[in-house]
């Protein structure tokens, strides 16, 4: 089955605690990208990934860094986590930058 | 701010009338998409529309794109109980690095059975 998977899906940790969340999709898609979403703010991008070894801002890259060193996983890590960085994260892939996305099903984040 | 803006934020209907919501944005487009989110679930994409084409149909999704107007609206006719969800359009824009997207605020849709 055509999907895109995030762990953890849910994560409570205190402020400075080094944390990743990991994103893997078995379509072989190029591209891949990653969102917050917050209440009354929508989905913003953080950064995305055209190919391996490939990333670029999107949005809201403050505070986050990601890393594309093979075709299938673009894990998300947050150095020093901060409560403002409390939110609702998705992943997503597609054939490329212009094509229909699938989302995995989301990883909640609260930093206390 | 945000360069895909949905209209109106909620919306509330009998099943079997149709929901229309809009979607305005500022800058040209290369396309537009729309994608529907179940509460507390990933987004699942419904309709892509090129900056050339003016309509296009899916089942009960209806998309139509004004890019003279910069806006583009989503018709789901016959609604059930099952449309209930939010709605999201979201844009790449030209000349900007592609793989950029930008999505709106969103409609919650709300059918009631």
């Amino acid at each position: 089955e055509a999907q895109v998977t995030q762990n953890p899906r849910y994560l409570i940790t205190v402020t400075g605690k080094k944390l990743t969340v990991t994103c893997s999709q078995n379509m072989n898609h190029e591209y891949m990208s990653w969102y917050r979403q917050d209440p009354g703010l929508g989905l913003r991008q953080i950064y995305y990934s055209m190919n391996v070894e490939v990333t670029d801002k999107g949005d809201v890259p403050e505070g986050y860094k990601v890393s594309r060193k093979e075709k299938r996983n673009f894990p998300l890590i947050l150095e020093s986590p901060s409560p403002n960085q409390t939110s609702l994260y998705f992943c997503a892939s597609s054939e490329d930058g212009n094509q229909p996305q699938h989302f995995g099903d989301g990883t909640r984040l609260s930093i206390l | 701010s945000q360069q895909g803006e949905e209209d109106p934020q909620a919306l509330s209907i009998q099943e079997g009338e149709n929901a229309t919501m809009n979607c305005s944005y500022k800058t040209s487009i290369n396309n537009l998409q729309w994608y529907r989110q179940n509460s507390g679930r990933g987004l699942v994409h419904l309709i892509l529309i090129r900056s050339n084409e003016r309509e296009k149909h899916s089942g009960r999704l209806r998309v139509t794109l004004d890019t003279s107007k910069k806006s583009s609206s989503l018709l789901i006719t016959a609604s059930r109980a099952a449309d209930t969800a939010s709605y999201f359009c979201a844009t790449d824009q030209i000349n900007t690095n592609a793989g950029k997207s930008t999505f709106g605020d969103g409609t919650t849709l709300t059918v009631k059975p």
